[in-house]
């Protein structure tokens, strides 16, 4: 069966300090790899994607995601939280592209603390 | 830079009657979707939409809902007779003609059932 893991439901960091955010696919197939945020009462923001290209991708806002076929994750990372940081992660996985829609995982709510 | 637009960005209904949530999909963008995100849970795949039919849908997309392209350009999602679980945010995706699987989405309808 394929499936997305986000392997944090809440991730507390202080602001300035590093962030990292889990997130583990199964899959038959070499997926496509997508990081998306939820700001409160927003709608959803491409972060990064990964399509079989560089294994790490850098993203907007200084996100960056480390693709490692062997662990099956696909991690978010950045060096320096910002208060603005704070948001809802969702891992995505496209399995087959086209027709079948995103598979998101269940998020992670990242709080920065002051 | 284009983007996907959806109207109503809040609908109240009661329990019963009909809906009809809107969207306007990338000039050039083909496949369409619609997913469906309840409070504090995560985006789920309702239905994919290609060359004027449905291609895929998830379980959830029983026959209660329907989706059409009437006039060529809004993408609509139609909800037959409401019930109180059908109150979620409802997300508009299209898809990139770039190969790389990227969904664009808009800023969801959020539709609450009384």
């Amino acid at each position: 069966a394929q499936s997305v893991t986000q392997l944090d439901s809440h991730v507390s960091v202080s602001e300035g300090t590093p962030v990292l955010l889990r997130c583990n696919y199964s899959s038959s197939y070499s997926p496509s790899l997508f990081w998306y945020v939820q700001h409160p009462n927003k709608g959803l923001q491409l972060l990064l994607k990964y399509t079989s290209a560089a294994t790490l991708v850098k993203g907007i806002n200084g996100f960056e995601a480390e693709f490692k076929k062997s662990e099956t994750s696909f991690h978010l990372t950045k060096p320096s939280a910002h208060m603005s940081d704070a948001a809802e992660y969702f891992c995505v996985v496209s399995f087959t592209g086209g027709a079948d829609g995103l598979t998101f995982g269940k998020g992670t709510h990242l709080i920065i603390q002051p | 830079e284009p983007e996907v637009t959806q109207t109503p960005s809040h609908q109240v209904t009661q329990m019963g009657q009909e809906v009809i949530l809107r969207c306007v999909p990338i000039s050039n963008h083909l496949y369409f979707y619609w997913y469906r995100q309840i409070l504090g849970q995560k985006v789920e795949f309702l239905v994919s939409f290609y060359n004027n039919e449905i291609s895929e849908k998830s379980e959830i997309f029983d026959d209660q809902f329907s989706v059409e392209r009437p006039d060529g350009s809004n993408f609509t999602l139609k909800i037959r007779s409401t019930k109180l679980e059908d109150s979620a945010m409802y997300f508009c995706a299209t898809l990139a003609p770039t190969g790389n699987y990227e969904q664009y989405f808009g800023p969801g309808t959020r539709l609450t059932v009384t």
